[in-house]
This record gives structure tokens, C-alpha cells and sequence, in this order.
């Protein structure tokens, strides 16, 4: 079983439809990265957050450290919102930022 | 600023050849990760120094790959021989990794291609 698990592994939805990405980790963690992959190849940093809940434009991500969870929620989709999303997580050990990586969730959205 | 800058973009090479991917982390950053990424295995760390000395190696496949940081805007990572099987994206990251935030930023990688 891997440590990272992402569902679901891939998500086609119409524009405009609200989004939900989730993420659940298995180990102690001291923070969690969501990342953003473009169809070029290009990768993103989209939040680093290790409680509560972080928002920038249409892009909501929370996390819940008891539960072991974290989920990325998309408003307003739009197909420029289509690609490949990715959780990570670093270690609870304090000072290595090594990150861990789920196997990512393929976003499509249609016009 | 730039960004993380990535030299080659695409490498192609022959299995046996020795292949050295260079990366610039964004200036002011004291944190750099390698990362290699294939269809198999996804995402995975393969080394990262902070502060120009290696913290974590762990991720390193085995002595065919090495890496360096002479210094705070360089690094390198080399394989010796290389392998079909090395063939994958290989991305360079860097952190400010200042409290609280630890944000990477990524290169735009570097396409490998052993034959």
C-alpha cells in the first residue's frame, strides 16, 4: 500500500462543475504539498499547508491531520483547470523536507 | 527572477555514456531537490541539499547516479553508465524553506532518453 493514496485516479466534469480531489496519507506528516502538473510537462506548487484550510482564486485546499486527509477543491472549473494534480507529503521528522508523492489525479474538464 | 533553470531540455544519449543534468535553483533559496518522474513510478526524490550539502540520498537509484552542489546557484546531477532504464524526466526543485514556508519551485525538467 502506498503511503500517498489520491482519488480519484482520473476526473472528467463539465465546466463549471465544482471539483474535489482527495488525498490520504498513512504516515506522520509535518506538512502537505498539492502540485499541479500541466499537459507541457510543467510542474506547480499550488499550497503547502499542515492544518485548516487554505484558499487562492478559485482553488480551496484543507486538511484534516487527524483523519489522515486532505482534499483540493476546484470552483467554477474551467478547461484551463485540465491536468494532473498531485499530493505530497514531507515526513514528521523535523528539518527533512523530502517529499512523498501520491500518483496524481487526471482532471478534464469539458466545455 | 527566472526561475529554477534546467540544462539540457532534452538529452539523448547511448546506453553506456556518462549524462550530466545541470540545474539553477532561484537565487536566495537554500534548499534543492532532484526529482525523476516516469510513467511507472511517478514522482520520486532522489536527492536533496540544503544549504549546498546533501541532506537526504536515500532516493538515489544506486552508484551509477551522483550529485554535487558546488555552490549555492549550481548543482549537477550525473549518471555513470547510463541505462535504458534511467530514461524519465528528471526535475530540479528549490526551496527558500524559511519557517513556515517551504514551497518548491520547479524546473522545467529534463526529458532523458537512454536507447
Amino acid at each position: 500500500k502506498n503511503e500517498v493514496e489520491q482519488s480519484p485516479q482520473n476526473l472528467t466534469a463539465q465546466e463549471g462543475e465544482f471539483i474535489t480531489i482527495n488525498c490520504s496519507y498513512s504516515v506522520g506528516i509535518s506538512a502537505l504539498h498539492w502540485l499541479q502538473q500541466h499537459p507541457g510537462g510543467g510542474i506547480v506548487s499550488l499550497f503547502m499547508l499542515s492544518s485548516g484550510k487554505k484558499k487562492h482564486g478559485r482553488l480551496i485546499a484543507t486538511i484534516n491531520i487527524q483523519e489522515k486527509h486532505s482534499s483540493l477543491h476546484i470552483t467554477a472549473s474551467h478547461p484551463r483547470d485540465s491536468a494532473v494534480y498531485i499530493c505530497a507529503v514531507e515526513g514528521a521528522n523535523f528539518g527533512n523536507e523530502k517529499l512523498t508523492f501520491g500518483t496524481g489525479t487526471r482532471l478534464t474538464i469539458i466545455p | 527572477d527566472a526561475g529554477v533553470i534546467q540544462s539540457p531540455r532534452h538529452e539523448v544519449t547511448e546506453m553506456g555514456q556518462e549524462v550530466t543534468l545541470r540545474c539553477k535553483p532561484i537565487s536566495g533559496h537554500n534548499s534543492l531537490f532532484w526529482y525523476r518522474q516516469t510513467m511507472m513510478r511517478g514522482l520520486e526524490l532522489l536527492i536533496y541539499f540544503n544549504n549546498n550539502v546533501p541532506i537526504d540520498d536515500s532516493g538515489m537509484p544506486e552508484d551509477r547516479f551522483s550529485a554535487k552542489m558546488p555552490n549555492a546557484s549550481f548543482s549537477t546531477l550525473k549518471i555513470q553508465p547510463s541505462e535504458p532504464r534511467d530514461s524519465a524526466v528528471y526535475f530540479c526543485a528549490s526551496s527558500p524553506r524559511l519557517a513556515g514556508e517551504g514551497t518548491q519551485y520547479f524546473g522545467p525538467g529534463t526529458r532523458l532518453t537512454v536507447l
